[in-house]
């Protein structure tokens, strides 16, 4: 069975200093993973996905990810975090099921930029 | 392309009174997904289509809850009657089948009062 788990449900960093927001998660079968952000009264923005291609994974907005299968993580971080990265960012795990796809979103991590 | 088009972005109404919620997908997706968001549940899947058609409803929380796609253009998700424990953010998606990525609308906010 899938799941995920983002690991804290808020990170606070300094300006101009590297993010780093953890995502675990489980699948039987080779999953897809991506990396969502919500900001304030938004809907959900793709910021990068990973589908068993090259395991480090390049998003927008300097962002990126690196899948890693022996510690069933998706992490993201960005070298240097900017006040407009202060957002909601949902790890999401895909797996075909029965011929289509499931997804499953985890909990959220609500990123904090200190000035 | 303007992206998953929701309506309305606020509404607020009484406890009893029917709500529906309106989503236009991205032209050419012919997947939709309609989710709920809240403080203590978190995103939860509601429904979705493939070509128009429910495929799994298993996510509706209650027989008041109710979701069509009448075209390829349109979907409603209705709610009758309302009950203020539905207040929260309710989001559409859209996807192509041929690419497992998930495009949302800005949500629309529900109050019940």
């Amino acid at each position: 069975a899938q799941s995920v788990t983002q690991l804290d449900s808020h990170v606070s960093v300094s300006e101009g200093t590297p993010v780093l927001l953890r995502c675990n998660y489980s699948s039987s079968y080779s999953p897809s993973l991506f990396w969502y952000v919500q900001h304030p009264n938004k809907g959900l923005q793709l910021l990068l996905k990973y589908t068993s291609a090259a395991t480090l994974v390049k998003g927008i907005n300097g962002f990126e990810a690196e899948f890693k299968k022996s510690e069933t993580s998706f992490h993201l971080t960005k070298p240097s975090a900017h006040m407009s990265d202060a957002a909601e960012y949902f790890c999401v795990v895909s797996d075909r099921v029965s011929g289509t796809y499931k997804y499953i979103f985890g909990t959220g991590t609500r990123l904090k930029v200190l000035a | 392309d303007a992206g998953v088009i929701q309506s309305p972005r606020h509404e607020v109404t009484e406890m009893g009174q029917e709500v529906t919620l309106r989503c236009k997908p991205i032209s050419g997706h012919d997947y939709l997904f309609w989710y709920r968001q809240t403080m203590m549940r978190g995103l939860e899947l509601l429904i979705y289509f493939n070509n128009n058609v429910p495929i799994d409803d298993s996510g509706m929380p209650e027989d008041r809850f109710s979701a069509k796609m009448p075209n390829a253009s349109f979907s409603t998700l209705k709610i009758q009657p309302s009950e203020p424990r539905d207040s929260a953010v309710y989001f559409c998606a859209s996807r192509l089948s041929s690419a497992n990525i998930q495009y949302f609308g800005a949500g629309t906010r529900l109050s019940v009062l």
